[in-house]
């Protein structure tokens, strides 16, 4: 069975500051995504990464993977208040399987 | 372009009851998924269409559980003999095929269970 485990679950952070949230998963995949959730909002598509080594980057977040530790990071450069929401990432079950499974999300608060 | 749409919004049903709640896809995307969240968790996978056919429905929990899309477009997930523990919020989500495509979300129906 895939487990996609986050960490930390809860990061409480200054403005200006820079931070990494993990994502391990337990099998074989190179195919991670990183989405963004707002409270009560839907989930917002940040990075999809599909091959070990890919970094992307959009503004103050970076993300990259290593398919060979089976590690994904997302980097946050200088945080603003208006990064503040969870962060979740998604491994691609693989197999001919096409849902994706997820982390249980890391609830980042960015305070001024 | 219109996004992900999902109807109803929130739905309150009493237990036992049946519902049925409805995914409107993004325009061209044959691969449609169904995930559900509990609170304060991340989503879990339910059910994939490609087209008209369910590709894989195992995160399905039982069989009072199914979902259709009869016209490889929208899709509704059925729930029978709802119980408590049903209560989240359902996502849907799509896209343009399988395999390293961009998800997109839908807002999401709501479900309390009473």
């Amino acid at each position: 069975e895939l487990k996609v485990e986050q960490n930390p679950l809860f990061l409480s952070m200054q403005e200006g500051k820079n931070y990494t949230i993990y994502c391990n998963y337990s099998t074989t995949s190179d195919r991670l995504y990183w989405y963004r959730q707002d409270p009560g909002k839907s989930l917002e598509s940040l990075f999809v990464l599909l091959s070990n080594g890919a970094v992307k980057q959009e503004g103050r977040l970076m993300a990259s993977l290593d398919t060979k530790a089976r590690l994904s990071t997302l980097h946050i450069t200088a945080a603003v208040h208006d990064l503040s929401a969870t962060y979740f990432c998604a491994v691609d079950m693989g197999g001919g399987a096409d849902g994706l499974t997820f982390g249980k999300g890391t609830h980042l608060i960015i305070q001024p | 372009g219109a996004g992900v749409s999902q109807t109803p919004s929130n739905k309150v049903t009493e237990k036992g009851k049946y519902v049925e709640l409805r995914c409107d896809p993004i325009s061209g995307h044959t691969a449609l998924y169904w995930y559900r969240q509990s609170l304060g968790q991340g989503p879990e996978f339910l059910i994939y269409f490609q087209g008209t056919g369910a590709a894989d429905d195992s995160g399905l929990p039982n069989d009072r559980f199914f979902a259709v899309r009869p016209e490889g477009s929208v899709s509704t997930l059925k729930i029978q003999r709802t119980e408590r523990g049903d209560s989240a919020v359902y996502l849907c989500a799509s896209s343009l095929g399988r395999g390293g495509y961009e998800q997109y979300f839908g807002p999401g129906t709501r479900l309390t269970v009473t």
